[in-house]
């Protein structure tokens, strides 16, 4: 069936060393990837996305690479700070989905000082 | 640029009440979607409005209804309500459908059924 999973449901980082989270996707029909922070007593926030079409996409700080062949989705976050501490979800989502976004069960970053 | 914006904050309900939760999105986007985010669980989908249309409904009971006024704003009911029920309850807007847009989501209202 449809699922989008973390294989790491805890990860903690030393200030300004380089964080990455995993996560993995079921329907090789997902075609539209996003992922979210979520802090504490906070909705989730728009970190950054990417379509099928792309292997990779840069923001400020932060990368997301794509692998379909393994429905494989990472985000990296450079240089981590305390800020960064926080719940992290992907999700996906494709044509004729009806608007539902499927959600992994979320990653728990700790940035230590 | 104001974001999505939800009320109330928090809510505390007994066993068989029913609840009205709001939620305005983002000027200019026309679609809106609900998530629960119940203790220990991910989110999950309930359903999506666009242009006062229900378009789509998640896996959930009928008890679970809302609808989508001319402003684009939206409200979720939750009848008979259960203790299973306690969740936050997250809105999220985007631009037009067909729903791969980007969504931006408010900052929840927290629901507790005693």
């Amino acid at each position: 069936g449809e699922s989008v999973g973390l294989h790491l449901p805890t990860l903690s980082v030393q200030e300004g060393d380089n964080s990455i989270i995993n996560c993995a996707y079921s329907n090789s029909a997902s075609d539209y990837f996003i992922w979210y922070k979520q802090e504490s007593g906070k909705g989730p926030q728009f970190i950054i996305d990417i379509r099928s079409n792309m292997d990779k996409r840069q923001g400020q700080r932060v990368t997301v690479l794509l692998n379909k062949t393994v429905k494989h989705l990472s985000l990296q976050i450079a240089a981590t700070q305390p800020g960064d501490s926080a719940v992290y979800f992907c999700a996906e989502t494709f044509y004729n989905q009806g608007g539902k976004l499927i959600f992994g069960q979320g990653t728990e970053l700790s940035v230590k000082p | 640029e104001a974001g999505v914006t939800q009320s109330p904050t928090h809510l505390i309900k007994t066993r068989g009440q029913q609840v009205t939760l709001r939620c305005s999105p983002i000027s200019g986007h026309t679609s809106v979607y609900w998530y629960q985010q119940a203790l220990g669980l991910g989110l999950q989908f309930l359903l999506w409005y666009d242009e006062g249309e229900e378009r789509n409904r998640g896996n959930f009971p009928p008890r679970f209804s809302g609808r989508q006024f001319p402003n684009y704003s939206s409200e979720l009911n939750v009848n008979a309500l259960e203790l299973e029920d306690s969740a936050l309850y997250l809105c999220a807007s985007s631009l037009a459908s067909p729903g791969q847009e980007t969504q931006y989501f408010g900052p929840g209202t927290r629901l507790l059924v005693l």
